[in-house]
């Protein structure tokens, strides 16, 4: 089935970095597109970055574009999203997402690793 | 951007009733790219139904999706205590692969 196991969260000062990991395990990895989901304290899923599975194609949403990078290592069956410039509306939950096999559907959720962005 | 439009924002209801959410898209969203999650306090989200009508695997057939072009509609046909959650929608069919605000159903 597959499992997604978020780390790197923390919190942080506006302006600050932070490198998200994604650790994947139970799947070949690199046939899979990932994606990276983000939500606020009580508030809904807000999209955030897709990268296909051999790396080639990525996205954006435009609330990041420009601040966020995400990349992948298949090797290490890993996925990455790299926040730079953060800001306080950046604070969330960030998951890490898989597209299900030919599904187009988000099939596995990570648990999630949170961000804080705080003076 | 297509912007998904869920209705309504809550529905109170009682288990063993009959749940109807409806997901508005702002332009065409292909039938295959569009999926309902459930999301229950402090869980990771849970993908229910994709290419607007498939049960994904381990889904009940209490839940049915259905709909096309701009109009989708995700159906509880009797509530059981655990399907008290937010529902989302969301397409993938262009970028950015929005979510709709969600729509509780509570109790």
């Amino acid at each position: 089935e597959g499992q997604l196991v978020e780390s790197g969260g923390g919190l942080v000062q506006p302006g600050e970095s932070l490198r998200l990991s994604c650790a994947t395990s139970g799947f070949t990895f690199s046939r899979y597109e990932m994606n990276w989901v983000r939500q606020a304290p009580g508030k809904g899923l807000e999209w955030i970055s897709y990268i296909s599975a051999g790396g080639g194609t990525i996205y954006y949403a435009d609330s990041v574009k420009g601040r966020l990078t995400i990349s992948r290592d298949n090797a290490k069956k890993s996925v990455f999203l790299q926040l730079n410039s953060l800001r306080v509306e950046d604070t969330a939950v960030y998951y890490c997402v898989r597209d299900g096999w030919k599904l187009d559907a988000f099939d596995l959720w990570g648990q999630g690793t949170m961000v804080t962005v705080s003076s | 951007e297509i912007v998904l439009t869920q209705s309504p924002g809550t529905l109170s209801l009682s288990p063993g009733d009959r749940a109807t959410l409806s997901c508005r898209a702002s332009q065409s969203v292909s039938s295959s790219q569009l999926g309902w999650y459930q999301q229950k306090p402090g869980q990771a989200p849970r993908l229910l139904i994709y290419g607007a009508s498939s049960r994904a695997t381990g889904i009940p057939d209490r839940f049915r999706g259905s709909g096309s072009g701009t109009d989708f509609t995700l159906t509880i046909s009797r509530l059981e205590p655990e399907d008290f959650a937010v529902y989302y929608c969301h397409q993938y069919t262009t970028p950015p692969f929005t979510f709709g605000p969600g729509t509780k159903v509570d109790i």
